[in-house]
């Protein structure tokens, strides 16, 4: 099945700075790949994701590449807030309704003023 | 975007007895939903897919027969979690595709398990 390896467990970063998260991916049929912002006791909150066809995505302050050779892919959010300050998850499927997502291990962004 | 409603969001029970979450989709049909079972500061890990009409697939190491799934419906599948002990206090997250192709998974708010 597929594997999800997502690095670093932890980040820091001082508020105006940028932050990567790095993600590989075991299956190579994958083709669908979100990122998810969780607070403490909520629910997952889509927050950007990238289709194998798709090189880079972007979204105001949040951007996604994604090396389908590789086969990793990286979250970038630049001008950092406060209120990033969350956990985030990216996840990999093969994509459509009956397919399951599988999360990454989670990385837990901290924004200091 | 899709609605998914999950229900309770908090639930204490002694050791022993069974609890029962419940995962709606409120404005669309889910012929598929996922459980997924969080431990604090760790990641979302599936359990099993449940799909309407059918039974559930369980992921490798979840007993079938302790967390019982029934997805009697388009837009209603629940978790049972039977025989509750302290080590499955976890957050507990049902999720559905919300319709078409596009992949994108939508979350209930999660149930917070507390065996005592």
């Amino acid at each position: 099945g597929e594997n999800v390896e997502q690095h670093p467990s932890t980040l820091s970063v001082q508020e105006g700075d940028s932050a990567v998260i790095k993600c590989t991916y075991s299956d190579s049929a994958s083709n669908y790949f979100p990122w998810y912002k969780q607070e403490l006791g909520k629910r997952p909150q889509l927050i950007i994701d990238i289709r194998s066809n798709v090189g880079e995505k972007k979204d105001q302050r949040i951007a996604v590449t994604l090396n389908k050779t590789a086969k990793h892919f990286s979250l970038h959010i630049t001008e950092t807030q406060p209120e990033d300050s969350a956990v985030y998850f990216c996840a990999a499927s093969k994509g459509g309704g009956g397919n399951k997502l599988t999360f990454g291990t989670g990385t837990q962004l901290k924004v200091e003023l | 975007g899709a609605v998914v409603s999950q229900h309770p969001s908090r639930v204490i029970c002694k050791s022993g007895t069974s609890v029962k979450i419940e995962c709606r989709s409120l404005d669309f049909q889910a012929t598929t939903m996922f459980w997924y079972r969080q431990f604090p500061k760790q990641s979302l890990m599936l359990m099993a897919t449940s799909n309407e009409g059918s039974k559930a697939t369980y992921e490798q190491g979840v007993e079938k027969d302790k967390f019982l799934i029934n997805h009697a419906s388009l837009t209603l599948s629940t978790l049972t979690v039977t025989s509750a002990h302290p080590e499955d206090s976890s957050f507990y997250i049902c999720s559905a595709y919300g319709g078409g192709n596009t992949g994108e998974l939508f979350f209930g708010e999660g149930s917070r398990l507390t065996v005592l």
